[in-house]
Parts: structure tokens; sequence; C-alpha cells
């Protein structure tokens, strides 16, 4: 199945700086998604990303699909944008999604 | 907006017991899937459910599992006899086509 790699796996930032996470996958996908997931463990959709540039508030992500990757940026990042970001990507064939290992986000205040 | 509920939040129960997690989808979807997390560890795809037949499983989905939707809002996961290591937490995903997957708060469970 496709591989899903997520860098770096541990992150700590002072409140205020940017950062960007990286996704690679190993195949060709259909759709990519970027998760945020609180410390109450809750998914949240940040982007719905199989291609091109997007951006909301102070997020944005780039996905280039013929170099199978795509990367999440936070610009002035607050305490609140801390806890596990998640890269999963779907197969070009198949319905399931494949999650990548995580980024852990800490910031600090 | 719309979002997929599940409960409960918490379930406890014993090793051997039978248990049901709820979903309920966002209205207009047809696409229904159940994922797992382990503790520390990453999401992983339990099913996928479509047209009222399971369209994709995993290893991880075996005869212990089943999936129903025995209504027009509910989407089931049961898991006949739990173990030890079916303890996580449990994701409902829903979406209207095979591309965009919304998920629920999940359910904690905890097997002792």
């Amino acid at each position: 199945g496709i591989q899903v790699e997520q860098s770096p796996p541990d992150l700590i930032l002072q409140e205020g700086a940017n950062s960007t996470l990286r996704c690679n996958f190993s195949d060709s996908v259909n759709n990519l998604q970027w998760f945020h997931q609180n410390p109450w463990g809750q998914l949240i959709n940040l982007f719905y990303i199989p291609s091109g540039t997007k951006q909301n508030g102070r997020l944005s992500a780039t996905t280039v699909a013929t170099e199978r990757y795509s990367l999440l940026y936070i610009s002035s990042s607050q305490t609140t944008d801390s806890g596990v970001y998640f890269c999963a990507v779907r197969e070009t064939s198949g319905s399931r999604l494949t999650f990548g290992e995580g980024t852990q986000l800490t910031v600090n205040p | 907006e719309p979002e997929v509920t599940q409960t409960p939040s918490h379930q406890v129960t014993q090793m051997g017991q039978e248990v049901i997690l709820r979903c309920v989808p966002i209205s207009n979807h047809l696409y229904f899937y159940w994922y797992r997390q382990i503790l520390g560890q990453k999401v992983e795809f339990l099913v996928s459910f479509y047209n009222n037949e399971i369209s994709e499983k995993s290893e991880i989905f075996d005869d212990q599992f089943s999936v129903e939707r025995p209504d027009g809002s509910n989407f089931t996961l049961k898991i006949r006899s739990t173990k030890l290591e079916d303890s996580a937490m449990y994701f409902c995903a829903s979406s209207v086509s095979p591309f965009i997957q919304y998920f629920g708060a999940g359910t904690r469970l905890s097997v002792l």
C-alpha cells in the first residue's frame, strides 16, 4: 500500500514563529487532506488539497502531486496551534485514507 | 455547519463484552467510514461503506467487527467480543463523494 511520511516528528516553537510541515507519499493520490488533532483528540479538517495551493488565515498548504509531497505552513503561531498535524492520502483506487505518523507541534508562550 | 456526531464520547467495557459505537453522518453524505487510533499512534482505516454494503476493509477489520446502517441516519460499528487491544479512539467519517472525508469527534473505547 501507499506510504506516507511526515517530518519533522516533533516541533517546538515560540509563539509568533513560522513553521513548515512536510508530507511525502509514495504513489499517485486522488485526495490529500491535512488535519489538526487537538488535545481533546478531535480531528479538525484543515485542507483538502490534492494539488495546488490554498490559504486559510495563518495557514496555507501546497501540494506538488507530480513530486509526491505536500507542505503545510503555519505563520505567526499561537499556543492554540499546539497538537498533532496529520497528512492523509487516498490512492487512485480504493476509498481509504492512509495517514502519516503526524507532527507533534508545541507552541510555547 | 453540519457535523458528524458520535456517541458515546467514552465507553468503558469489560473484556469479552460486545460494544456498539454509534455515528450520525452528515445528512446528505453517501460514503461512511470507521477509523481507529491507538493511543499515541497514527489513525488507521477500518472499513468503508457505500450503498448499504462494505466497499473496502482493512486487515484489522476481522470477524469480530461488523458495521450496519440500521436506518436512514445512523451508522454503527459493533465489536462482538472486545479484547484489551481494542482499546483505542474510534472515529467515524462521512463524505458526499469519495473525496473530502469529515470526521466525528471520536469515541474513546477502554477495555478493562
